[in-house]
């Protein structure tokens, strides 16, 4: 089955800095990896997800980037704002499921 | 378009007492996924179900654990006899058709509080 991998834990930027997010899985059939942002005591929302046939996908200030080959993935925020802070779980997907990743708390200081 | 639907949002039960979670997916959808997370962690996958139907549910403890979703009306999460270490946020989340390049999107959660 699917295992997905995410760092760091914690990642703190001052605002209008860029932040990365890294995850890497295992199986390498998967196609669909989405990113969800939640907020405390929120439902995780989807703020964007990349599928196996491109290698990136951008929408505003929030990009995804995917390397089949290495088997990981990214999330690239630019130009922060406060209102980004949040917990980013990136995930696979094993058949029907979402395999998640263990979260990045993302702090973005003012 | 109403979006997912779970109530209660709040649930405290005693332990050894009975917990009902109930899912209304959007409008449309007709799979629907439990996720759990517990207290400073990520969601972890217990049960897919279509209508009528359980068509995975690798995820979900063998005992006390079940899940349906039938013809009418919400899909249930059921916990019996709870135990302290059942106190969660229990998510669901559903599909339109349950294709594996399909979106997932989640309800608001139930959180569940075990005395």
């Amino acid at each position: 089955g699917e295992n997905v991998e995410q760092h760091p834990s914690t990642l703190s930027v001052q605002e209008g800095d860029s932040a990365v997010i890294k995850c890497t899985y295992s199986d390498s059939a998967s196609n669909y990896f989405p990113w969800y942002k939640q907020e405390l005591g929120k439902r995780p929302q989807l703020i964007i997800d990349i599928r196996s046939n491109v290698g990136e996908k951008k929408d505003q200030r929030i990009a995804v980037t995917l390397n089949k080959t290495a088997k990981h993935f990214s999330l690239h925020i630019t130009e922060t704002q406060p209102e980004d802070s949040a917990v980013y779980f990136c995930a696979g997907r094993s058949f029907q499921k979402l395999v998640f990743g263990t979260g990045t708390r993302l702090l973005v200081s003012p | 378009n109403a979006g997912v639907m779970q109530n209660p949002r709040h649930l405290v039960r005693r332990r050894g007492q009975e917990a009902r979670l109930r899912c209304s997916p959007m409008k449309g959808h007709s799979h629907v996924y439990w996720y759990r997370q517990l207290p400073e962690e990520g969601l972890k996958f217990m049960v897919y179900l279509q209508k009528e139907n359980i068509i995975d549910e690798s995820g979900m403890p063998k005992e006390r654990f079940s899940a349906e979703f039938p013809k009418e009306g919400p899909s249930i999460l059921r916990i019996q006899q709870v135990v302290r270490g059942d106190s969660a946020a229990y998510f669901c989340a559903s599909s339109p058709s349950g294709g594996a390049l399909e979106t997932q999107y989640f309800g608001p959660g139930t959180r569940l509080l075990v005395l």
